[in-house]
């Protein structure tokens, strides 16, 4: 079945790091988003990308940056981790934005 | 930019109750209404969907109502069975714009 995969699932870094999440799809999609989860906080956007040359921020990306390398992938990137920064992370694509959007099977990365 | 307030966060039922859970939504410009439910350590999928041309939308148990004038609309699950106890995210998305603002999520509880 096509899908949507992250590595690492999960992820325990120190503060001042540099750490990289991937994601990769086999659904074809041209829409992918990187989005950080919290309790009570939702599912907050990051940045998204409609194509390779196409990068967008999104809510909250302070501390973040992204890389579109192709159609099928998309690597969210934390420069210099700090402890805040400890949360659930999805990639998700989609075909359009008023369409399903379908979420990877999650990061979690914890900076201590 | 668009707010959407979720409400309540928890919400406990008896199997076999209704549940509702309430989004209001700030920008009037929004046309697209997505429900997505996250069971525990799983990834958000969408469940049901509504756009600013329909009032009203049925699927089996789930039901989803928008008041545009309002601002706001509710997923309402009948016959609550133990397999619906997860966690439900409401978002809403602008009709010019390219991206979903989500809840804060609510965490619903069915005992049996």
């Amino acid at each position: 079945d096509a899908d949507v995969t992250q590595t690492p699932r999960n992820r325990i870094t120190k503060t001042g790091k540099r750490i990289m999440l991937e994601c990769s799809q086999t659904k074809g999609h041209d829409r992918m988003y990187w989005y950080r989860q919290d309790p009570g906080l939702g599912l907050r956007l990051i940045y998204y990308s409609f194509d390779v040359k196409d990068i967008n921020k999104g809510e909250i990306s302070d501390g973040y940056s992204v890389s579109r390398q192709a159609q099928a992938k998309f690597s969210l990137s934390l420069e210099s981790a700090i402890p805040n920064q400890t949360a659930l992370y999805f990639c998700a694509t989609s075909v359009a934005s008023n369409t399903e959007a379908f979420f990877g099977q999650g990061t979690r990365l914890t900076v201590v | 930019g668009e707010n959407v307030e979720q409400h309540p966060s928890t919400l406990s039922v008896q199997e076999g109750d209704s549940a509702v859970i309430k989004c209001t939504y700030s920008d009037s410009a929004s046309n697209y209404f997505p429900w997505y439910k996250q069971e525990l350590g799983k990834r958000p999928q969408l469940i049901i969907d509504i756009r600013s041309n329909v009032g009203e939308k049925k699927d089996q148990r789930i039901a989803v109502t928008l008041n545009k004038t309002a601002k706001h609309f509710s997923l309402h699950i009948t016959e609550t069975q133990p397999e619906d106890s997860a966690v439900y995210f409401c978002a809403a998305k602008k009709a010019a714009g390219n991206k979903l603002t989500f809840g804060g999520g609510t965490r619903v509880l069915v005992k049996p």
